[in-house]
């Protein structure tokens, strides 16, 4: 079956450091790959996305590229803000399951201090 | 409405109690799916719907939960017999599209369920 992994947090940082959480997966077909963000008493956001290998998807600063020969995803910003506070997950959907229902890894929660 | 939006926020219930959630997603969405998220974990697939038809069920933890959506559009996920471990936060999530494609998911702010 498909599983998502990503490493435990809590991850923490300074302001203006960089941030690398790191996410690997299994799966039986050709899945696309996400990190959804969760603010505090907030519903999941979609960060970014990659539909195949070798796709980088970015947004806000934060990207992730789709590497098929390690079955990443790693999630990485190059200087990270107070405001990017939160708990991120990777999750993939393969056109295989029914409604391409999304497959999540368990959570990494970032804490950046001032 | 401009999001999906999810009822009641916060329940809790006594155990053996049964509970009613809601889940009312964008309008004209085609799918339609329920996620449990247990404190500390990723949220977790139980059950998935296109339009009204339930096409998926396999992440039903047991027979005591059932879902449904009658008209397409509002669903309610049922637990009967409630225990200490279905507190969890259950979300629900809404597509404009059955299969790959569209706009994505959009994720309510789930309703946070505690069986005392």
């Amino acid at each position: 079956g498909n599983s998502v992994t990503q490493m435990e947090g809590p991850v923490t940082l300074s302001e203006e450091a960089f941030l690398t959480i790191n996410c690997t997966y299994t799966a039986t077909g050709y899945p696309s790959l996400f990190w959804y963000v969760q603010y505090p008493g907030e519903g999941l956001q979609l960060l970014l996305k990659a539909t195949k290998a070798d796709d980088k998807g970015s947004n806000k600063g934060f990207e992730a590229t789709y590497r098929k020969e390690t079955t990443s995803f790693h999630l990485e910003k190059g200087s990270v803000q107070v405001s990017d506070s939160a708990v991120y997950f990777c999750a993939l959907s393969d056109p295989g399951n029914a409604g391409n229902m999304l497959t999540f890894g368990g959570g990494t929660r970032l804490m950046v201090k001032p | 409405g401009a999001g999906v939006s999810q009822s009641p926020r916060y329940k809790v219930a006594k155990r053996g109690q049964d509970v009613a959630l809601r889940c009312d997603p964008i309008s004209g969405h085609v799918s339609l799916f329920w996620y449990q998220q247990a404190l500390g974990q990723g949220p977790e697939f139980l059950t998935y719907f296109q339009n009204e038809a339930q096409l998926d069920k396999s992440g039903l933890p047991s027979d005591r939960f059932f879902a449904e959506r009658p008209e397409g559009s509002v669903s309610t996920l049922k637990i009967q017999r409630t225990q200490q471990e279905d507190s969890a936060v259950y979300l629900c999530a809404s597509r404009n599209t059955a299969g790959t494609g569209g706009k994505g998911y959009t994720f309510g702010s789930g309703t946070r369920l505690t069986v005392v």
